[in-house]
């Protein structure tokens, strides 16, 4: 079954704009990561937060992380076209849980 | 240097056919999984082996079987291929233990006509 949701499912935005995506799961959590996903291509890595941990920063992205509320927001900053993909949340460790995704279009 | 690798990236078949998708890592991790991707976009574990053992089997027909020769390489096989089969098939691989995440191969697209 899936873990996480994303929201909003689609999300279209001009370059230079900040794109904002949540994520909701179910059961608790040691820590939640996000991933991108280009078309047509395997998943990547993006940022991992701890369960411990409420913000955290990796060049235009900022991830926070509310267990209270069991969700999770990623935040792309100054956006560009080459981030158009989808995105998704995920949790657990050796049974990674991912959710939906939000497919991200960043017009040029 | 790709560090997960499946093949083939395409595969088109007749129901009913037997079908293999190869998957080998060169990064050393312990544990490795098949991921299962649909028309929508959905992502389900399938496999999850650690060091050539399975640890999880999610329900899934039996017409599928990993099998993990080794820690760098997890294949998978499907039995009798089935239309609703037809999916984006992902391997990973992750070091247990470790805050890394997960490594993704680039999918195989199994079409079954």
């Amino acid at each position: 079954s899936q873990q996480g949701e994303e929201d909003p499912q689609a999300l279209s935005i001009q370059e230079g704009e900040n794109a904002t995506m949540n994520c909701s799961y179910k059961t608790s959590i040691n820590n939640l990561q996000w991933y991108r996903q280009n078309s047509g291509r395997g998943l990547v890595h993006l940022i991992l937060i701890r369960s411990n941990e409420r913000e955290k920063h990796s060049g235009r992205l900022r991830v926070t992380l509310d267990t209270s509320k069991k969700s999770s927001s990623l935040l792309i900053t100054a956006s560009r076209a080459a981030d158009t993909a989808s995105y998704f949340c995920a949790t657990g460790h050796n049974d990674m849980r991912f959710g939906a995704g939000t497919r991200l279009t960043v017009k040029p | 240097d790709t560090a997960v690798s499946q093949t083939p990236k395409y595969l088109v078949t007749q129901m009913g056919n037997d079908k293999s998708i190869k998957c080998e890592q060169n990064l050393g991790h312990d544990t490795m999984y098949w991921y299962k991707q649909d028309s929508k976009k959905f992502l389900k574990i399938m496999f999850s082996y650690n060091n050539k053992e399975l640890i999880i089997n999610e329900t899934v027909p039996n017409r599928f079987s990993p099998k993990s020769p080794d820690k760098a390489h997890l294949n998978l096989h499907i039995n009798s291929l089935e239309l609703g089969d037809s999916a984006v098939y992902f391997c990973a691989s992750s070091q247990r233990q470790t805050d890394y995440g997960y490594t993704f191969g680039s999918g195989t697209r199994l079409t079954v006509v």
